[in-house]
């Protein structure tokens, strides 16, 4: 079965401190999809990556970085110099590639960790 | 990122009364799902559609049911209200594998039963 493990609860960092959030995954698919997903306090999903089981490199955009690892089942995120904006929970999640004839894809949730950000 | 609403986005209602939650896409995607966040629990999947009048149940399905009869609208329907069905309602859409961003969520619905 699909699974996905956020162990941090709650994280409280002070203001332009790295963070690094873990996210553990577990599929027995070999095609698969990480996202991470960010809800701020107003309560939306803004998405943030994707990234396909077939590519394992790292990606950086802006603040934000993602580092995959299938040999550990981890694909964490680390936000550079926090800044307060970055109050949220952030959301790890997993879906397998979707099967037009069938019914799978469905996106599997961590339950999140809640990251904040002091001045 | 227009292309998802929820309605209503605030709802009170009593216990054992049906409630319908209707999601509407312009984005003529053919997946859409409807997930309920919950403290300490995340997002987890109530139903979900994969086509015009096909759907199926997802972890949390009791209780539930859904209608998809046509491709922009995904209703949620509670049949008797409970209590313990006090949660936030998502609606997703996906467009498959094509999709670089995989997946994207309304806006949320608030329901309270009394």
């Amino acid at each position: 079965a699909q699974k996905v493990t956020q162990a941090q609860t709650e994280i409280s960092v002070v203001e332009k401190e790295d963070v690094t959030l873990d996210c553990v995954y577990e599929t027995r698919d070999t095609t698969y999809y990480l996202f991470w997903y960010k809800q701020p306090p107003s309560g939306e999903l803004v998405f943030l990556i994707r990234r396909n089981s077939f590519d394992e490199q790292n990606e950086i955009s802006g603040r934000y970085s993602w580092n995959f690892q299938k040999s550990t089942s981890s694909f964490n995120f680390t936000i550079t110099a926090s800044q307060v904006v970055d109050s949220a929970v952030y959301f790890c999640a997993l879906s397998e590639a979707l099967n037009y004839g069938g019914s799978q894809g469905n996106l599997i949730f961590g339950k999140g960790t809640k990251l904040s950000v002091k001045p | 990122d227009a292309g998802i609403t929820q309605s209503p986005r605030h709802k009170v209602t009593e216990t054992g009364t049906p409630v319908t939650l209707r999601c509407h896409q312009t984005e003529n995607h053919r997946y859409m799902y409807w997930y309920r966040q919950d403290p300490g629990h995340g997002l987890r999947l109530i139903h979900y559609s994969y086509g015009v009048k096909d759907t199926d149940k997802g972890e949390v399905s009791d209780g539930y049911s859904v209608s998809r009869s046509k491709t922009e609208d995904f209703l949620l329907t509670l049949e008797s209200a409970t209590s313990s069905q006090t949660s936030v309602y998502f609606c997703a859409i996906s467009d498959g594998d094509r999709g670089l961003r995989g997946y994207t969520f309304g806006s949320g619905t608030r329901l309270t039963v009394v």
